[in-house]
């Protein structure tokens, strides 16, 4: 089955920074890697994804690459808030052709904090 | 995104009892929901995937008969936790697909259920 590796555990950074946080996979068939920020006491929120046929998507403050080749992906935060302090996973699935997908294996996990 | 509600946000009950989590879809039709344990500081464990008018299909190691899941309809789901204990605490956290593809992920708020 899949295996997703996450790094860092955790992360300090000061406002107005920029954060990278990196994910690899192992299953070579997976095709679909979202991102998900999970405040604290709250459930996970999608914040970006990306599709394997796509090398790079940004939105706003936030992009995330992908090397299909080295089976590794990552997040970047630019212009860091205070409000962007919380745990942040990377997942991976493999979406099918006609809609769906399996189950998503998630990283585990990155306990980023913005420090004014 | 798409909204996924999840009720009780947090419950107390004592040994013995049963607990029942309520996950709806609220702006769109969901086949499939996906039920997720979450302990302190870890990441997401799939416990099941719960499918529209048939059996839930449930992740190796957990129990079927302790966790039970209903999905009646295409916007409702629920997951009873039987005779709860207090090693059954933790963040219950249920999630359903949407898209284009429908491959995205949006979760619910989550379910603090503390044992006592």
């Amino acid at each position: 089955g899949e295996n997703v590796e996450q790094h860092p555990s955790t992360l300090s950074v000061q406002e107005g920074d920029s954060a990278v946080i990196k994910c690899t996979y192992s299953d070579s068939a997976s095709n679909y890697f979202p991102w998900y920020k999970q405040e604290l006491g709250k459930g996970p929120q999608l914040i970006i994804d990306i599709r394997s046929n796509v090398g790079e998507k940004k939105d706003q403050r936030i992009a995330v690459t992908l090397n299909k080749t080295a089976k590794h992906f990552s997040l970047h935060i630019t212009e860091t808030q205070p409000e962007d302090s919380a745990v942040y996973f990377c997942a991976a699935s493999i979406s099918f052709i006609g809609g769906g997908g399996n189950k998503l294996t998630f990283g585990t996990g990155t306990q980023l904090k913005v420090e004014l | 995104g798409a909204v996924v509600s999840q009720h009780p946000s947090r419950v107390i009950c004592k040994s013995g009892t049963s607990v029942k989590i309520e996950c709806r879809s609220l702006d769109f039709q969901a086949t499939t929901m996906f039920w997720y344990r979450q302990f302190p500081k870890q990441s997401l464990m799939l416990m099941a995937t719960s499918n529209e008018g048939s059996k839930a299909t449930y992740e190796q190691g957990v129990e079927k008969d302790k966790f039970l899941i209903n999905h009646a309809s295409l916007t409702l789901s629920t997951l009873t936790v039987t005779s709860a204990h207090p090693e059954d605490s933790s963040f219950y956290i249920c999630s359903a697909r949407t898209g284009a593809t429908n491959e995205k992920l949006f979760f619910g708020s989550g379910t603090q259920l503390s044992v006592l």
